[in-house]
């Protein structure tokens, strides 16, 4: 079976602060790792996967993540918070040959000015 | 642009009634699509796995009479919620896969679900 955690179900940043929303994972089996976010009454957007290869992935809008098999994390960042970032943000885990992903609990980004 | 169609986008009912709700993949065939429900301030929890020609697979604690799922071609899913109850008010989020294994899901922008 596969979990997935996030820490903290919001977080607060200033415009132009960085961002850092937490992801650890449970798998026994190496994961396939997903980042989306999810803007209010609308479907997931995906921001980076990782699947095999670097361990250090971007994505779109500036967001990057780095996958460490040791600490069993997917942690992604921004360096600099745009206002249009607030969102709800979603990790999530498959195994390679599967679709069904398994999500966190999602943490809200607030940016303030 | 949108790879994943989701229809309606949102829908209020009355107790007892049937609402279906639409997934279409536009410009792929997706052989597999995800149902999944989404309460308010929590995660995705899939619902059942849609599979083109066959029967959904359905989660565990998911009355599948209730949610009737048909996959009719490689394009279109659709989920019936069947005589609605208030507690089935939620956010109902379809996605499919385009391509083989291991890629991205797309997800469609989402059903909000009303009962009354």
């Amino acid at each position: 079976a596969q979990s997935v955690t996030q820490l903290g179900s919001h977080v607060s940043v200033s415009e132009g602060a960085l961002v850092l929303l937490r992801c650890n994972y449970s798998s026994s089996v190496p994961p396939y790792l997903f980042w989306y976010v999810q803007y209010p009454n609308q479907g997931l957007q995906l921001l980076l996967k990782y699947t095999t290869g670097a361990t250090l992935v971007k994505g779109i809008n500036g967001f990057e993540a780095e996958f460490k098999k040791s600490e069993t994390s997917f942690h992604l960042t921004k360096p600099s918070a745009h206002m249009s970032d607030a969102a709800e943000y979603f990790c999530a885990v498959t195994s390679p040959g599967y679709s069904t992903l398994t999500f966190g609990k999602g943490t809200m980004l607030l940016v303030s000015p | 642009g949108a790879v994943v169609s989701q229809h309606p986008s949102w829908v209020i009912c009355k107790s007892g009634t049937s609402v279906k709700i639409e997934c279409r993949s536009l410009d792929f065939q997706a052989t597999t699509m995800f149902w999944y429900r989404q309460f308010p301030k929590q995660s995705l929890m899939l619902m059942a796995t849609s599979n083109e020609g066959s029967k959904a697979t359905y989660e565990q604690g998911v009355e599948k009479d209730k949610f009737l799922i048909n996959h009719a071609s490689l394009t279109l899913s659709t989920l019936t919620v069947t005589s609605a109850h208030p507690e089935d008010s939620s956010f109902y989020i379809c996605s499919a896969e385009r391509g083989g294994g291991n890629s991205p899901l797309h997800f469609g922008n989402g059903t909000r679900l009303t009962v009354t």
